[in-house]
This record gives C-alpha cells, structure tokens and sequence, in this order.
C-alpha cells in the first residue's frame, strides 16, 4: 500500500548549521511531495512544495530535492534558526485521486 | 470564511458515547481531508472527500468511524461507542487543487475518560 517514511524522528543542530530530512515513498504514482511545518498547538503549514516533473527547488533558507528513481526526496534547511524549532512532515500525493499520505514527522530543535 | 474552521477544539466524553466532529473548509474547496494525530506522532489519514463523495475511505480506523460531506462544504465524522485509543487531535484540511497546498484547521482535541 502507499507509505511514506521519514528519517530522522528528531533532529538537534546548532544554530547557523544545516538541517536536512529525508523521505521515501512507495507508490511510483506519486507526483507530488510537499512539506508542512506544524508549531505546537496548531495545524500543519506548507512550507515549500515539489512536482514529480522537477528535480529541485528552492526559497529562500529552504530547498527540497527529489530523486524519482529511488523515489526519495529531501528538505534542506540552511543557516537555522531558533525559530525554525517545530516538526516538520513529508507527504506524497498520488496520481489516481487527491489523496496524500504523511510521514511520521521529524522534530527539529534549533540551539541558540 | 478565512481559514478552515474545526468545532468544538475540545471534547471530553465517556467510553462508550457517541461524538461528532465538524469541519468547515474554505469556501471554494473541492476536497476535504481527515487525518488523525496521537500525542506526539504524525499524521494518519482517515478519509478524503472529492466534492460531497468519499473516494478512498481506507484509513478508518474501525466500522465505528464515518464520515460525510454534504453540500460540497461542511464535514462530520462521527465516532461511535467510543474507546480510550480514540484519543487524538483530530485535523481536517481542504484544498483548491491536486498540487495546490492543504490547508489545516486547528484541530479537535478529543478525550476518551
């Protein structure tokens, strides 16, 4: 069935390091893989998204790789801050529908 | 109005009761998403609705849970004879399009006692 898998669960840097996430997904059908940034006490907000017929985006402090082949895609993060604190999850939208599955989510903390 | 609205935020109810859960998505929003978040884990994905039907209902957890849409516009879940395991924030989000980004309600924090 459709899965998505994301690595790590919790995430610790630095402030001013990189943070990076990983995601794979299972269904060779998925043509879309945004990501959401959920802060405590409230819902799950887009942060940057990616089509299955891109390789690569980016805004700003933030870029998402996708590599179809393997079927995996990545957030990246640069130049963190303390503000960039909160769970970050991975999602894969599939072909056939409207449907979209999520990953387990990473907890990112940024140190001061 | 301007986001998607979820009532109540908060519900208490005893094993064994029957509860509702509303969602109100944004005006224009074809589909309508019902996920599921136990403290401290991601998001499952309950149901999906396309316009007023429900194309893909595999992720309910049990025949005690349903869900509808009416209208095009406001959904209910309902959970019956409920159990502790039911508890969880539960997320509702609708969006324009299929690439378009989902957007999510605050939640209904649900407590089985």
């Amino acid at each position: 069935g459709e899965n998505v898998e994301q690595h790590p669960s919790t995430l610790s840097v630095q402030e001013g390091d990189s943070a990076v996430i990983k995601c794979t997904y299972s269904d060779s059908a998925s043509n879309y893989f945004p990501w959401y940034k959920q802060e405590l006490g409230k819902g799950p907000q887009l942060i940057i998204d990616i089509r299955s017929n891109v390789g690569e985006k980016k805004d700003q402090r933030i870029a998402v790789t996708l590599n179809k082949t393997a079927k995996h895609f990545s957030l990246h993060i640069t130049e963190t801050q303390p503000e960039d604190s909160a769970v970050y999850f991975c999602a894969a939208s599939y072909t056939g529908g409207f449907k979209t599955i999520f990953g387990a989510g990473t907890r990112l903390f940024v140190k001061a | 109005g301007a986001g998607v609205s979820q009532s109540p935020s908060n519900k208490v109810t005893e094993k064994g009761k029957d509860v509702e859960l509303r969602c109100d998505p944004i005006s224009g929003h074809t589909a309508l998403y019902w996920y599921r978040q136990s403290l401290g884990q991601g998001l499952e994905f309950l149901i999906y609705f396309q316009g007023n039907s429900a194309p893909d209902k595999s992720g309910l957890p049990s025949d005690r849970f349903s869900a509808e849409r009416t209208g095009g516009s406001v959904s209910t879940l309902t959970i019956q004879r409920t159990q502790q395991e039911d508890s969880a924030v539960y997320l509702c989000a609708s969006r324009e399009g299929q690439y378009t980004e989902a957007f999510f309600g605050q939640g209904t924090r649900l407590t089985v006692v």
